[in-house]
């Protein structure tokens, strides 16, 4: 079971441009939530996809954009990238079944210039 | 609104010694807590959990007590080893109408001195 994968591992964009993270969830789950952790901080929630909707966003502006594709897959867009943008950004997907337990994805590390 | 306190770190010990990291946390109803592990250059990976008032999680040595009466769930270890060097999360998750998410506390960097 590879679990759960993200690419690009790294990435170094400039002020402005756009990004677009993937996000490969764990076999068998079908909910996607995303992470923003910068520096030194916890995890902050961005928002979660079920059913390839936004089921749930949390304070982050709408430059922050997401899909879900079929086969449970997600991507995470940022617009107008701002150096406050800079962060790891995490994905963790979670089975169908009633449960509160996520798995994480090991992060793709998003550096501003 | 929901949140979670951990102390402050770093926190350096020597081989063997007692670890404790407090967690206490903020939320309506009963959320379930977790501790999360992350290693540097890895995302975070599930420690331990409870999901009910009493329940005690335990992994490798590590154990963490719902206390509903203190809004607690302190992180306990007898005997530490260098390879537990990471940063550790406290974290809370509520469902609600179906959905959830998790609210994590900011870590503690935990270094252990050989």
């Amino acid at each position: 079971d590879a679990g759960v994968t993200q690419s690009p591992t790294h990435l170094i964009k400039t002020r402005g441009q756009q990004v677009t993270l993937r996000c490969s969830p764990k076999s068998g789950h079908d909910t996607v939530s995303w992470y923003q952790q910068a520096l030194g901080q916890g995890p902050q929630f961005i928002f979660q996809y079920y059913e390839e909707e936004e089921r749930q966003r949390g304070n982050f502006p709408d430059r922050f954009s997401g899909h879900q594709f079929p086969n449970y897959s997600s991507e995470l867009n940022v617009n107008a990238l701002l150096l406050g943008d800079s962060a790891l950004y995490l994905c963790a997907s979670s089975p169908p079944t009633a449960s509160t337990e996520a798995f994480f994805g090991q992060g793709t590390r998003l550096t501003v210039v | 609104g929901n949140s979670v306190t951990q102390m402050e770190g770093p926190v350096t010990l020597s081989e063997e010694a007692f670890l404790t990291i407090n967690c206490t946390y903020t939320a309506t109803g009963y959320p379930s807590l977790f501790w999360y592990v992350q290693y540097p250059g890895e995302g975070l990976q599930l420690l331990l959990k409870a999901t009910k008032a009493d329940d005690k999680g335990s992994n490798k040595g590590f154990e963490a007590t719902y206390r509903k009466e203190t809004t607690s769930f302190h992180l306990e270890k007898g005997s530490v080893q260098v390879s537990d060097s990471a940063v550790y999360f406290c974290a809370l998750s509520r469902t609600t109408s179906g959905t959830y998410k998790y609210i994590f506390g900011t870590g503690t960097r935990l270094k252990v001195l050989a």
